[in-house]
């Protein structure tokens, strides 16, 4: 998965409880991103970054924030998680000089 | 609206035929497109680029072709394998503003049985 950890990789929260997802990274890249993977919508882009401290809104970022203190690691957190964000949710990366992206392992993220 | 779609339904093809995928897309002018291939329970892995200014792209059993006046790609695999089984999405970026914000089909289950 090059270079990429999510943790943790399962969580099941109740509704109106703080969420916060981590995605790391070992490849030094400049850009990171968020998405979430529903049945029938394929991936949906929630927020990137495209440097440390810079962050940018996805497609589907209401309800998510997320921080960038470090290359290395973006943080996804849901401030009062709803039963619609349960989903399935990947990091990506991808260095400057292209257009690839590289996903991290996904976490599986259910609220009850 | 804007939208890109896949077959939902599942391409069941016997070993050593041809799979074609396609991916349609609506109102993008995308400057080059992406095929991503999904395991259950891991994440996509990129297999394939193709710019507005190419016709076709291969790499190895992989060709991917790139209509722009039909606003379409047809990402084939040749000798198909079960090993191939998968999800395939196609992957757009509607801006090419440099931030690579993929707009993702649905994506269509591969497959291929003995």
């Amino acid at each position: 998965d090059a270079g990429i950890t999510q943790s943790p990789r399962h969580k099941v929260t109740e509704t109106g409880t703080p969420v916060t997802l981590r995605c790391h990274q070992t490849e030094n890249h400049r850009y990171m991103y968020w998405y979430r993977q529903d049945p029938g919508h394929g991936l949906r882009l929630i927020h990137y970054s495209y440097g440390v401290k810079d962050t940018d809104k996805g497609e589907v970022s209401d309800g998510y924030s997320v921080s960038r203190s470090k290359t290395e690691d973006f943080l996804l957190t849901l401030e009062s998680a709803t039963s619609s964000q349960t989903s399935v949710y990947f990091c990506a990366i991808r260095e400057v000089s292209s257009y690839e992206q590289y996903f991290g392992p996904g976490t599986r993220l259910t609220v009850t | 609206s804007q939208k890109i779609e896949q077959n939902s339904e599942a391409l069941n093809i016997q070993e050593g035929k041809t799979a074609t995928l396609t991916c349609n897309y609506t109102n993008y002018s995308p400057a080059y497109l992406q095929w991503y291939r999904q395991d259950p329970g891991r994440g996509p892995v990129f297999l394939l680029l193709i710019r507005e200014n190419e016709k076709e792209k291969r790499k190895e059993r992989l060709k991917v072709t790139f209509d722009t006046t039909l606003k379409q790609s047809l990402f084939h695999i040749t000798a198909s394998q079960p090993a191939d089984s998968a999800t395939y999405l196609c992957a757009l970026d509607p801006v090419s503003g440099g931030y690579n914000k993929l707009i993702f089909g649905a994506g269509t289950r591969l497959a291929v049985h003995p």
